[in-house]
């Protein structure tokens, strides 16, 4: 399968743990993308990527949120001090894309991470 | 702001009846609009886009969907349902400035689809 992948799919944790999401995507994407959706809600952007550069964040991504992607490849997405609040399906995305160009290119996603805080 | 409004929560279709799924958008200048679809427990899947041309696009699966710029809208489209259709469609706005965001997409809520025998 050469679609975006994400891993764990589901995680339950308990408030105040740490937890940590993983993203591989299409392997010639440069740019990645994390989103958060809720229930009834669409997906809201987090946070973006070009190459192993973090090039815009969304205000929803406090400062529990960090995200790396250290090689431009797969990404992490790690959530500390979790709380009940948090609890969503974490989707990550990439599409290939340059500046001034390819700006129009669609995301592929991947399946999610689906996150329940107790 | 950007932004999306899917006006219905639900769509309800009979089988081989057309249905249309609305969508309008508000960006500051030239849009980039694209509908996704979901499955339960699956990730979104991308449909169609409409990035510049042809106010008529046509995608995956038999969807088509219309640009209209006066009316800011991005209606998707199909011209006979099918119950295998039955899913969350979702409409997505970016700005095309060069000056824009360059990552994310504006999601609407979505729209559950459900087509009926």
């Amino acid at each position: 399968d050469t679609g975006v992948s994400q891993d764990p799919r589901h995680k339950i944790t308990k408030r105040g743990q740490n937890v940590t999401f993983r993203c591989d995507p299409i392997s010639e994407h440069n740019r990645l993308y994390w989103y958060r959706q809720t229930l009834g809600q669409g997906p809201e952007f987090l946070t973006y990527f070009q190459n192993e550069a973090q090039l815009e964040k969304s205000r929803l991504l406090s400062d529990r949120f960090s995200a790396e992607r250290p090689k431009g490849s797969f990404s992490t997405l790690e959530i500390q001090r979790t709380e009940q609040g948090d609890s969503a399906m974490y989707l990550c995305a990439s599409s290939l894309g340059f500046r001034g160009a390819g700006e129009g290119n669609e995301q592929f996603f991947g399946p999610g991470t689906r996150l329940t805080v107790l | 702001a950007q932004s999306v409004a899917q006006p219905e929560d639900q769509v309800n279709v009979a089988e081989g009846n057309p249905l249309t799924v609305k969508c309008t958008y508000s960006v500051s200048g030239n849009p980039y609009l694209f509908w996704y679809v979901q499955y339960p427990n699956r990730g979104l899947q991308f449909l169609l886009k409409y990035i510049t041309g042809d106010n008529l696009v046509k995608g995956s699966y038999g969807f088509e969907a219309e640009f209209n710029k006066s009316q800011t809208s991005f209606h998707l489209k199909k011209p006979s349902a099918l119950v295998s259709d039955s899913a969350l469609y979702f409409c997505a706005v970016r700005e095309s400035s060069y000056g824009g965001s360059q990552g994310n997409l504006i999601f609407g809520k979505g729209t559950k689809l459900s087509v009926k025998p």
